[in-house]
């Protein structure tokens, strides 16, 4: 199993640029999460889905879209890239809800300038 | 939503020394996670403990459920244990809405 793959690694936007971040997992979790992880910060939830076609807002949604079609992908949406967008961010996934282990793809390093 | 905090911010210690890294939360949870992150950027589950204790390695995870808090300890800590450490709890209620993130605890062994 690859596990939870992330692409692009890294990225660099200009303002008001848009773009996908991928996220696709391979152990049939229901559970997916996007996270963003600034300096100095921890971890915020951006958005997250419980299954294909569910998805619902964290505490930091503002700026951000999500789709779920399928079970092994939740792409995360950029339309209108701003420099407050400048993280690191994680996609995650777990098999029910918080109380399995968590499984973290390796991150996209995003800068907006 | 839970609050986490964690303690210290920065720990740097010698090879062979016990560790201890503090978390605390402000909500009754369900389960709580510590996550290790390397100094690459990867993020590593390696604990998610309810009540008790979990022992994997030299690693030792506690959990006080009516104090609201847990520890991490490291025994006979090596520089291979330098990493940022990570404490989590459900967002809210169930879990099923991803997890809360202390600001992790950044440590360092030196030889």
């Amino acid at each position: 199993n690859a596990g939870v793959t992330q692409t692009p690694k890294f990225r660099i936007l200009k303002i008001g640029q848009s773009m996908t971040l991928q996220c696709t997992q391979d152990m049939n979790h229901n559970y997916m999460y996007w996270y963003r992880q600034d300096p100095g910060m921890g971890l915020k939830l951006i958005y997250y889905s419980v299954g294909a076609g569910i998805t619902d807002k964290g505490e930091v949604p503002n700026g951000y879209n999500v789709s779920r079609s399928t079970t092994e992908d939740f792409p995360l949406r950029l339309e209108l890239a701003a420099p407050s967008q400048t993280s690191v961010y994680f996609c995650a996934s777990n098999l029910y809800r918080g109380l399995n282990e968590q499984f973290f793809g390796p991150g996209t390093r995003l800068t907006v300038l | 939503k839970n609050e986490v905090e964690q303690s210290p911010q920065n720990l740097t210690a010698q090879e062979g020394e016990f560790i201890t890294i503090n978390c605390s939360y402000s909500v009754g949870i369900s389960a709580l996670h510590w996550l290790q992150q390397h100094p690459g950027g990867g993020i590593v589950s390696l604990f998610m403990l309810s009540s008790g204790k979990k022992k994997h390695g030299r690693l030792i995870a506690t959990i006080n459920i009516q104090e609201k808090h847990s520890s991490l300890h490291i025994t006979a800590s090596h520089p291979r244990d330098s990493a940022v450490y990570i404490c989590a709890v459900p967002y809210s209620g169930g879990g099923a809405d991803g997890l809360t993130f202390g600001k992790g605890t950044h440590l360092i062994i030196q030889p």
